[in-house]
């Protein structure tokens, strides 16, 4: 069956990085691209960006263009996420998810939750 | 930048039927999915291709986009719906994703 593991949870300072996981089982990894969302504490869903797990292109959010990150190991079927310069306003659940593109997202990792603090 | 904008709240009994919107400039014209999301767990998609159900999804769950609107129904809801729901769709003008701000559903 189809899954996606993400890493354990982070806690991390102001203007560091945080690295999350993503370890894809049961499909063909590079058919689907990966799709990266996060949810503040109490807040909606906002889409954070996409990869190719075929040829590595991705397109991400304009307002965190610079900070994110996004790639994959094809090889352990694993897609990255990495945030950079992390302020308290990247506090929250980060989640991938299969698909990309107009396509609906069928299968979702667990989350990880990603603490900014001082 | 696209905007999707669902009502923050609907309610419905038991046995009832819950509509949830969500309004954007030609939405009939794109793909709308929709989402649902219990405390603590991650996004399920309950509906795909504005109408599309994924396999396990009951036919309670269905999908109707026309013009400014998409629309999520739930009938014969159950106490297991209460949750918040979200619609997404892809803008192909900024090839970006956008999500709506969520729905609660609260089951009355």
């Amino acid at each position: 069956q189809v899954q996606l593991v993400q890493s354990g949870a982070e806690v991390t300072k102001p203007g560091a990085s945080v690295k999350v996981s993503c370890k894809a089982s049961g499909y063909s990894f590079d058919t689907f691209g990966i799709t990266w969302v996060r949810q503040a504490p109490g807040q909606g869903l906002q889409w954070m960006g996409w990869l190719s797990a075929y040829n590595g292109d991705t397109n991400s959010a304009q307002s965190l263009q610079g900070r994110l990150t996004m790639t994959t190991d094809t090889s352990t079927r694993t897609a990255y996420m990495e945030l950079k310069s992390l302020t308290s306003d990247d506090t929250g659940v980060y989640y991938c998810a299969r698909g990309g593109g107009n396509s609906g997202y069928d299968f979702w990792g667990q989350g990880t939750l990603v603490t900014v603090s001082s | 930048s696209y905007v999707l904008t669902q009502p923050p709240s609907v309610s419905a009994a038991p046995g009832q039927t819950a509509t949830i919107t969500c309004g954007g400039n030609n939405i009939g014209r794109k793909s709308v999915h929709w989402y649902q999301q219990k405390p603590g767990q991650a996004p399920l998609l309950v509906v795909y291709d504005d109408s599309d159900r994924p396999s396990g999804i009951p036919e309670r769950f269905s999908g109707f986009n026309s013009g400014n609107t998409a629309t999520l129904t739930i009938s014969r809801v159950e106490g297991g719906d209460e949750a918040d729901y979200y619609c997404q769709l892809w803008d192909s003008s900024s090839e970006h994703v956008v999500f709506g701000g969520g729905t609660k559903l609260t089951v009355l």
